[in-house]
């Protein structure tokens, strides 16, 4: 089965920083990953995903992510964070062999906060 | 604007009733899929549907129950409920092959 783990329930960072969302996964298969962004109140948007290809995914509003196989992980990273980061961050897996059970699971999610 | 329509936006209901929260997909889109979203549990899958057909089962309990209509419009049916169903419910559309989903603004069930 499929599983997600976001180690940290919450990150801070002060602006201009760099900032680091970690995640790990493990699939049968090869995984489909994605990161998601939660706002206040409302639904989850789509930042980035790795489905193949080069290991290093750029995304929306300047963030990017490393796919490491031999870690199975999947870190959220941005060079210099803004205020307006601040939000909840989810990682999910899909597995390529899904076969008859094909879902999209999520971690736990990681809070954000970017300080002034 | 995700293109993803769910209906009602908020639901304030009893313990032991039934509600049907409801779904419009994005246009294009045959799959949806439904999670639940408390404080403590994250973000929880339910349950796939594509075309009609279920394609996943997540940790859903018996009360629940999903369907995904013709027109592709998918309800969750939950019955029976209790104060720990409290929570937001969300619906997500995508093209299956590539699996990036689109959400709904979600439902947001408090039980008293």
């Amino acid at each position: 089965a499929q599983s997600v783990a976001q180690p940290e329930d919450q990150v801070n960072v002060a602006e201009g920083n760099p900032l680091t969302v970690k995640c790990t996964y493990s699939v049968s298969g090869n995984p489909y990953l994605f990161w998601y962004v939660q706002y206040p109140n409302r639904g989850l948007q789509f930042l980035l995903k790795y489905i193949t290809g080069d290991n290093l995914v750029k995304g929306s509003y300047g963030f990017e992510a490393e796919f490491n196989k031999s870690q199975t992980s999947f870190h959220l990273k941005k060079p210099s964070a803004l205020v307006s980061d601040s939000a909840l961050y989810f990682c999910a897996v899909r597995d390529e062999w899904r076969n008859r059970d094909d879902k999209i699971i999520f971690g736990k999610g990681t809070r954000l906060h970017i300080l002034p | 604007d995700s293109g993803v329509t769910q209906t009602p936006k908020h639901l304030i209901t009893a313990t032991g009733q039934r509600v049907t929260l409801r779904c419009s997909p994005r246009s294009g889109d045959l799959s949806v899929y439904w999670y639940q979203q408390s404080l403590d549990q994250g973000l929880q899958f339910l349950i796939h549907y594509y075309n009609g057909e279920e394609r996943a089962k997540g940790n859903i309990l018996e009360r629940f129950s999903a369907q995904q209509f013709p027109d592709l419009h998918s309800e969750l049916n939950l019955s029976s409920l209790e104060l720990g169903d409290s929570a937001l419910y969300f619906c997500a559309s995508s093209d299956r092959d590539r699996g990036t989903l689109h959400f709904g603004n979600g439902t947001r069930l408090t039980v008293t």
